[in-house]
């Protein structure tokens, strides 16, 4: 089945800055390629997503890179706020099932 | 929010009861999924649910069962509980296929605790 892997798991940046998650997968079949954000007590909110046939994706402040040949893909979040200080999933999906990494708690420092 | 309901948000229960889990879809999505999530982990897929079959299940033993009904709402039974299944119980909707985007709406999810 497939493994996916996300690192790192805690993330501490400096208001403004940049944060980085990776996540490398093990099905090749995978075609889909969410990004969620878990806030305490709440659950799993979808942020950005990306399909096997595109390599980047960008909303706002978020952008999502996929490289299908190394099977890892990346969220970048810029100029980061105190708001977006939470738990992040990566998760690849191969069918019916969505397979998630392990989640990277990020904290923003004012 | 995203319009997905679960019931209850929290509930706890003994070792060896029995427990049902609610979920309410948004609107115009008929295939619901289930996923476990254990403290300081990713949700695990348990099982989805389309048209009221299952439609594919995840590494759970037979306890771990689901019923979906014609207005797509759908349960989670898990019986004979155990310790380990303390967790968040999340349930996720999707639009038919034809239209699925793979996008999955998580409800809040309902915490069970196992003493």
């Amino acid at each position: 089945g497939e493994n996916v892997e996300q690192h790192p798991s805690t993330l501490s940046v400096q208001e403004g800055d940049s944060a980085v998650i990776k996540c490398t997968y093990s099905d090749s079949a995978s075609n889909y390629f969410p990004w969620y954000k878990q806030e305490l007590g709440k659950g799993p909110q979808l942020i950005i997503d990306i399909r096997s046939n595109v390599g980047e994706k960008k909303d706002q402040r978020i952008a999502v890179t996929l490289n299908k040949t190394a099977k890892h893909f990346s969220l970048h979040i810029t100029e980061t706020q105190p708001e977006d200080s939470a738990v992040y999933f990566c998760a690849a999906r191969n069918d019916y099932k969505l397979s998630f990494g392990a989640g990277t708690t990020v904290t923003v420092r004012a | 929010e995203t319009g997905v309901t679960q019931s209850p948000t929290h509930l706890i229960k003994t070792r060896g009861q029995q427990v049902t889990l609610r979920c309410s879809s948004q609107s115009g999505h008929n295939t619901v999924s289930w996923y476990q999530q254990a403290l300081g982990q990713g949700p695990q897929f348990i099982f989805q649910y389309y048209r009221e079959e299952e439609n594919g299940r995840g590494n759970f033993p037979p306890r771990f069962s689901g019923l979906q009904f014609p207005n797509y709402s759908s349960e989670l039974n898990v019986n004979a509980l155990e310790l380990d299944d303390s967790a968040l119980y999340l349930c996720a909707s999707s639009l038919p296929k034809g239209l699925n985007t793979g996008e999955l709406f998580f409800g809040e999810g309902s915490r069970l605790t196992v003493l």
